[in-house]
């Protein structure tokens, strides 16, 4: 079974300008989520989708942060603009549903915004 | 003050030492995770708990929900366990996301 997928891996930006995350989630997950991860510190979720509504929002930046889960399946996380303190790893995830469900995550995008 | 607390938060030891890493969290939960995460970013879920213990091969995890408290534990520890290990909590009520604790870096020396 394919794992989560996300793309770039690594990405380098400077202040100001935009940015976009890609992330597939394992087939037939309808919970999808994005996670911000600072060096030194523990995921916080930034948003989480249930099929292609949104669940939980209440901790992404939505002046500057947007994603979207059009069809349900694959998700994209974009960052207009990049401030310093967006460096971080951006982790998706996904599970079968929601509640005790176990999380799978991707190996996430390292993003250095200069 | 974090929500989920873990300690220590940087654990060096020798291979073969026995390793415990605790965390403790401030409400009720419906679940607690205990996850791995290698250089790179990769996060492996561990064990998910609800209550008592669980065991897998050399990883055991317990809770004591009266206390609010977790611990893993690594018998007979190897460089390979090398990584940082996350506590994650489910609220009782509520929002149904996870919380995260800051993690704690284990190094096992040979």
């Amino acid at each position: 079974e394919a794992g989560v997928a996300q793309s770039p891996r690594y990405k380098i930006i400077e202040k100001r300008q935009s940015v976009a995350f890609w992330c597939n989630p394992i087939s037939g997950h309808a919970t999808l989520y994005w996670y911000q991860q600072i060096l030194g510190q523990g995921p916080k979720l930034l948003i989480q989708f249930q099929n292609n509504g949104v669940v939980d929002d209440s901790q992404l930046p939505k002046d500057r942060f947007s994603a979207e889960r059009l069809k349900g399946v694959d998700s994209t996380l974009k960052i207009q603009p990049a401030k310093l303190e967006d460096s971080a790893v951006y982790l998706c995830a996904s599970s079968l549903g929601v509640g005790l469900d176990e999380q799978y995550f991707g190996p996430g995008t390292r993003l250095t915004v200069t | 003050k974090n929500e989920v607390e873990q300690s220590p938060q940087n654990l060096t030891a020798q291979e073969g030492e026995f390793i415990t890493i605790n965390c403790s969290y401030s409400v009720g939960i419906s679940a607690l995770h205990w996850l791995q995460q290698h250089p790179g970013g990769g996060i492996v879920s561990l064990f998910m708990l609800s209550s008592g213990k669980k065991k897998h091969g050399r990883l055991i995890a317990t809770i004591n929900i009266q206390e609010k408290h977790s611990s893993l534990h690594i018998t007979a520890s190897h460089p390979r366990d090398s990584a940082v290990y996350i506590c994650a909590v489910r609220y009782e009520r509520g929002a149904q996301k996870l919380v995260f604790g800051q993690g704690t870096r284990l190094t096992i020396n040979p």
